[in-house]
Formats: C-alpha cells, sequence, structure tokens
C-alpha cells in the first residue's frame, strides 16, 4: 500500500537557520504529494502541494519540490523563525477516479525553533 | 473566509457509551473526509463521502458509521466507545474532481475522551 517517510523529530535549530524535513514516498499510480502544517491544540493546514513531476510548491517561504526519480518531496525554508515552530506533515494522496481518496500521512516532524 | 466546522470540540464520554461527532464543509465544497489523530500520531484516514455516497474507507472500525446529508454535512457516530477511541477525530473537506486530487481543508478537531 502507500505509505510516506519522513525524519521524526524533534528537529531543533536557531532562528534564521536553513531548514530542510525530508520525506519521501511509496505509492502505485501518480500521486498528489502535499505538506501539513499543524501548530499546538490546532488542526491541520495545507502548506504546500504538487500535482505532478517537478512541480514545486511553495508558501510562506517554504518550497518543496515532486521529485519522481527519488520519489522525494522535502521541505525547505531558507530561514526559519520562532514562529515556525510546529508539527509538519508529508501526505500523498494517489488519484483512484473516484476523486475522494484520503490520505496517507507520515510520521509527523515536530520542529523547535529557539531564539 | 468561511473554515470547516466541527462540533462538539470537546467532548467527554464513558465507556461503552455512544457517540456523535458532527462536520460542517466549507460553503461548496461537496466531499467530506474523517480522520483519527491519536496522542503523539500522524492522523488515521477512516472514511471519505461525496453526495451522500462513502467514497473511499479506510482503517474505520466496525463500531463506528458515518454518513453524508443533503446539505453536505456529515456525521460520523461511534457505539461502544472503548478507552483506545480517545483521540483527536478531523473533519476535512474538497471539491470533487474526475481528474485529479484536490486539496483537503481541515477543521480544527473534536478532542474526545472516553473514561
Amino acid at each position: 500500500g502507500d505509505s510516506v517517510t519522513q525524519m521524526e523529530g524533534p528537529v531543533t535549530l536557531s532562528e534564521e537557520a536553513f531548514l530542510t524535513i525530508n520525506c519521501t514516498y511509496t505509492a502505485t499510480g501518480y500521486p498528489s504529494l502535499f505538506w501539513y502544517v499543524q501548530y499546538p491544540g490546532e488542526g491541520l493546514q495545507l502548506l504546500l502541494k504538487a500535482t505532478k513531476a517537478d512541480d514545486k510548491g511553495s508558501n510562506k517561504g517554504f518550497e518543496a519540490t515532486y521529485r519522481k526519480e527519488t520519489t522525494s518531496f522535502h521541505l525547505e525554508k531558507g530561514s526559519v523563525q520562532v514562529s515556525d515552530s510546529a508539527v509538519y506533515f508529508c501526505a500523498l494522496s494517489a488519484f483512484s477516479g473516484g476523486g475522494a481518496d484520503g490520505l496517507t500521512f507520515g510520521k509527523g516532524t515536530h520542529l523547535i525553533i529557539q531564539p | 473566509a468561511a473554515g470547516v466546522i466541527q462540533s462538539p470540540r470537546h467532548l467527554i464520554k464513558e465507556k461503552r457509551e455512544t457517540a456523535t461527532l458532527k462536520c460542517y464543509p466549507i460553503p461548496r465544497h461537496d466531499t467530506v473526509y474523517w480522520y483519527q489523530q491519536g496522542p503523539g500520531q500522524d492522523p488515521q484516514f477512516l472514511i471519505s463521502f461525496y453526495e451522500k455516497m462513502q467514497s473511499d474507507k479506510g482503517s474505520i472500525p466496525d463500531r463506528f458509521s458515518a454518513q453524508q446529508f443533503s446539505d453536505y454535512h456529515s456525521e460520523l457516530n461511534m457505539s461502544s466507545l472503548e478507552l483506545g477511541d480517545s483521540a483527536l477525530y478531523f473533519c476535512a473537506s474538497s471539491l470533487k474532481s474526475q481528474r485529479m486530487v484536490l486539496e483537503q481543508y481541515f477543521g480544527p478537531g473534536t478532542r474526545l475522551t472516553v473514561t
């Protein structure tokens, strides 16, 4: 079945450091890929997405590129802020034709940014 | 912008009781998804609905059932509650496409505690 593997944390960085959170996937077919962020006590917010190979999703300074050859969708940000502290989930959805397929999530990466 | 609404936000039940969670999707969204997130875990897909019909099924226990109504809101019914059912339950909504996966938008969740 489909699966998502991402580095588990916590990942602790200093403010203004460069961030990379690795994500690789296994899926039949051609999935769409997503990054969601969850702040403490809150729901999941869509951060960015990519629907085909070489697509780059970007939002709020975060970027991720859909790499079909390496089955990866790594999240990057050039300069993190304390407010970026949260749990980040990589997720995929493989289109089955029904159009309402559930997301498969990775285990989540807890990111802590220190001032 | 209007978001997904879930009620109640918190619910405390005893073992063997029943619970009903409600979800109101973003206006004009016709597809609803349910997820369960245990403490420190990634969200697990339970079930989805489009146009009142079940669309995709994940790891939903037989004790749980769900439905979608004509106004697109959905209810998750949980019976014979067990301690292990204590979790955050998220509802998400999206538009349905016959051609591609569309992003899901999550509600704030219902925190269910079974004692």
